[in-house]
């Protein structure tokens, strides 16, 4: 109940496509759904995020998709550039659960110059 | 934008031994979160920390772990007695007073046990 599903595991995408990463949650108390970025020997950093009374946010190349029926949500990545190779985790919370977030398991995502 | 510093970057310990793991806040925040990440895998929640009170931790944060904040400012993770699989990556997050959902990371300590 208290799980975060994410995939893919890996994805490689050309400069210039689209990332479009997923994630599943079963848990209906989320109320929260940040997406992080990490780079190697670095910190989860915000990304972007969405609460479930919104169905998309946008901010630049990045766009939350969120379906509250099928408890799914996903990050899209426009106009892919190599700078995004990161990991990027999908996460969810709970405003009454002293706010901790429960993490996905991460997408290794690779841009091709 | 605003973050937490950790100190130190990397600590190599013997098993058995005890480590202390500090987190700085840049003001004076009030809720605070330690989370874990074994090399590859996601980020856990292990403990979070309000008006210096535990509020909440999870099954990860056993007796050999604790977290104070003793001078009112730095804001400790201690385990007691580590272990080979203690291992990781681990990071304080702070949140903003109020209704802001959202948490800061740090850069993370990474503790090797040998």
């Amino acid at each position: 109940q208290q799980q975060v599903k994410q995939s893919p595991q890996s994805l490689i995408v050309q400069k210039g496509g689209i990332s479009i990463i997923n994630c599943a949650y079963e848990n209906t108390a989320f109320d929260y759904f940040p997406w992080y970025q990490q780079f190697p020997g670095k910190g989860p950093a915000l990304l972007i995020a969405i609460r479930p009374d919104v169905s998309e946010k946008k901010e630049g190349r990045f766009t939350i998709s969120f379906n509250k029926s099928a408890k799914q949500f996903s990050l899209h990545i426009m106009d892919s550039q190599p700078g995004d190779s990161a990991t990027y985790f999908c996460a969810a919370l709970r405003m009454d659960s002293s706010y901790k977030l429960i993490f996905g398991s991460g997408t290794r995502l690779l841009v091709r110059p | 934008e605003p973050e937490v510093t950790q100190t130190p970057s990397h600590q190599v310990t013997q098993m058995g031994q005890e480590v202390i793991l500090r987190c700085v806040p840049i003001s004076n925040h009030l809720y605070f979160y330690w989370y874990r990440q074994i090399l590859g895998q996601k980020v856990e929640f292990l403990v979070s920390f309000y008006n210096n009170e535990i509020s909440e931790k999870s099954e990860i944060f056993d007796d050999q772990f604790s977290v104070e904040r003793p001078d009112g400012s730095n804001f400790t993770l201690k385990i007691r007695s580590t272990k080979l699989e203690d291992s990781a990556m681990y990071f304080c997050a702070r949140r903003d007073r109020g209704h802001t959902d959202t948490q800061y990371f740090g850069p993370g300590t990474r503790l090797t046990v040998l």
